[in-house]
């Protein structure tokens, strides 16, 4: 059973650091994976998606790689801004199925 | 494109009593599926739809009900409401891929249901 782990859970950092979140899963035969971001009280907006065949994706500051072979995934975001606070969530799919498997998510501070 | 519309935003029911939460997409997604979302606990999936009149089970679709009359709406029922069932319920869609599998999930607000 594919099993989705986020450390830590929390994370608190100055505003200006590159900081590294990271994503860990257990069966390496996954179909893609996606990164998210919730707000507080808010919905989840979808950041990055990188397809198994894929090592990477960039979107402005926020890059996302994958190393199935490890089964690691890592969200970099660079020159952290308050307004990066939230949780970051990542989600597996696996191989020809339609369900997402769920970390429980980093709480990430960042601080003026 | 209003994407993934859920209402209502808030709900408080009185145990045992059941309602509807309300889920719609503008994007021609195929697959929808309703999630709840707890403290300390990742997303669970409740129900999910591949399509128009194809529905299945998620991890935990014990109390709930749906139904996939049409391609935009994906309406999640609570039969008798229990105070378990209080959470954030989230509705999510995707679009299939022309070589097969399912691409990026698209989510709505959240609905904030308390039950008493």
């Amino acid at each position: 059973k594919q099993e989705v782990t986020q450390i830590p859970a929390a994370l608190s950092v100055p505003e200006g650091e590159n900081l590294v979140l990271n994503c860990s899963f257990t069966d390496s035969a996954i179909y893609n994976l996606q990164w998210f971001r919730q707000d507080p009280g808010k919905g989840l907006t979808s950041l990055l998606l990188i397809q198994s065949s894929q090592r990477e994706q960039t979107s402005g500051r926020l890059n996302a790689s994958l190393d199935k072979s490890s089964g690691r995934s890592t969200l970099y975001i660079a020159a952290s801004q308050p307004g990066d606070s939230a949780t970051y969530l990542c989600a597996v799919r696996m191989d020809s199925n339609y369900q997402l498997i769920w970390g429980a998510g980093t709480k990430l501070i960042i601080k003026p | 494109n209003a994407g993934v519309t859920q209402t209502p935003k808030f709900q408080v029911l009185k145990t045992g009593q059941s309602m509807t939460l309300q889920c719609a997409q503008d994007m021609n997604h195929e697959y929808m599926s309703w999630y709840r979302q707890d403290p300390g606990m990742g997303l669970r999936l409740i129900h999910y739809s591949v399509g128009a009149g194809i529905t299945d089970q998620g991890e935990v679709p014990n109390g709930y009900n749906v139904s996939r009359s049409t391609t935009e709406d994906f309406p999640l029922r609570l039969l008798s409401a229990a105070p378990s069932q209080t959470s954030v319920y989230f509705c999510a869609s995707s679009y299939g891929l022309p070589a097969g599998g399912w691409n990026e999930q698209f989510f709505g607000p959240g609905t904030r249901l308390t039950v008493l």
